[in-house]
Order: C-alpha cells, then structure tokens, then sequence
C-alpha cells in the first residue's frame, strides 16, 4: 500500500494568512493526488484534483503544487470558513489511501 | 445536480453483517466515467477507503477488509451497496458513500454523500 504522511498535523493560523500543508507519498504517484476538506459533522469536499486542478466553484486562494511524491495545498489568504481539516488522498493505484490530516485552527 | 444518500441501520450487533445502501439521484450510476465507492471515518479519526465498484460490477477492496466486504451495484435501482461481515466495536464510524472519478486509472471522490452513522453495540 501506498502511506500518505502529513505534515503538520495541525497548524494554528490568522485570517489572511498564508498556509501550507504538505503530502509525502511512500512512493511516487505522478501527479494523482486529491485534496479534500472536511467540516465538523460534514462531508469531506474535493479541493483540488490531479495535484493543482482546482474542482469547480472552489475559490482560487486555494492551489496544490507537486508531483512524485511531495505535494503541497496551499490557501494564499485564510478566510474564517477555511478552518477545518484537510485531507490528502492519493489516486494511482488501489487500495486508495489518505494522509492522517491536517487540523487547520484558529490562532 | 447528482446526489448520494446513505441509508441503513444505524445500530448492529457485534459479529452481525452491517449493509448500508447509497442512492443515486440526479444521474445514472450507469457512466462510464465514474466508479461508486464506500469511505468510513471512525470517531475522532480519519478517512478509510473501504471499496470501489463500477458499474458492471467489478469491484476493488481494500486489503484490509477484503475477508469482510462485499459491494455490489444495482443499475436498475441506482444504488450501490455495501456488507461489512462479521463486525466488532473497530466498524463503528460514520460511512461515506461517494462517486469516483476515474480518468485514465487515476481515482478521486467528487461527490460524497452525506454519511450515516453505524454503531456496532450489544
């Protein structure tokens, strides 16, 4: 199986900050890799798809970078619905894996 | 626009079989570019990949779980369907069920379903 790894696991950041989150995979997946949000008591949503590709109606302050087997999410300038936690999820091969996640709080 | 919806009991037996149905609404489970998967989250933990089904029933597991797990499809309703075997206190989660997208054999979750909540108890 392919391991995702995190890092950090949590990260306590201002409105209008800068943050970024990054993915290591166990071995290299080109550039499958998935982003996801998650809300308390919700659903996870799809950010970003194919390491960069922003999914429809996600806002543009969101971008991912990488490819291989280091990834990064980045969010350019934090909003007060941005704090939640983010996945990542590698797409090359089965069984589908996630990384632990990334608690993203207020500071 | 497409929906999934979970539904099942929300409480079962140690060593009983959970089975869990998501429903399909707003498009046909019937695309050839999109598989349906199961995705669990135990409390306080993180995303689980269960298992994946295309349409025409071919199916991928994860290894995991694979001596308990069975998905299967049923076009004609538009759901998918999930049995967990033989469950202990380790299955209680919230379950996920979720459209695959799949593009040239890479695969990424676009749509989830909100998630009901499973209980394994006496």
């Amino acid at each position: 199986d392919i391991q995702m790894t995190q890092s950090p696991s949590s990260v306590s950041a201002s409105v209008g900050d800068r943050v970024s989150i990054t993915c290591r995979a166990s071995q290299g997946i080109s550039s499958w890799l998935a982003w996801y949000q998650q809300k308390p008591g919700k659903a996870p949503k799809l950010l970003i798809y194919a390491a960069s590709r922003l999914q429809s109606g996600v806002p543009s302050r969101f971008s991912g970078s990488g490819s291989g087997t280091d990834f990064t999410l980045t969010i350019s300038s934090l909003q007060p619905e941005d704090f939640a936690t983010y996945y990542c999820q590698q797409g090359n091969r089965f069984p589908l894996t996630f990384g632990q996640g990334t608690r993203l709080e207020i500071k | 626009q497409l929906q999934l919806q979970e539904s099942g009991p929300g409480l079962v037996k140690p060593s009983e079989t959970l089975s869990l149905t998501c429903t399909v609404s707003g498009g046909s489970i019937s695309s050839s570019t999109y598989y349906w998967g199961w995705i669990r989250q135990a409390p306080g933990k993180g995303l689980e990949w269960i298992g994946t089904i295309y349409y025409l029933g071919s199916t991928y597991y994860n290894p995991s779980l694979r001596s308990r797990v069975t998905i299967s499809v049923d076009t004609s309703k538009n759901q998918f369907s999930l049995k967990l075997s033989s469950v202990t206190a380790a299955d209680t989660a919230m379950y996920h069920c979720a459209r695959v997208a799949a593009t040239t054999g890479y695969y990424h979750m676009d749509v989830w379903g909100k998630g009901t909540t499973v209980t394994v108890s006496s």
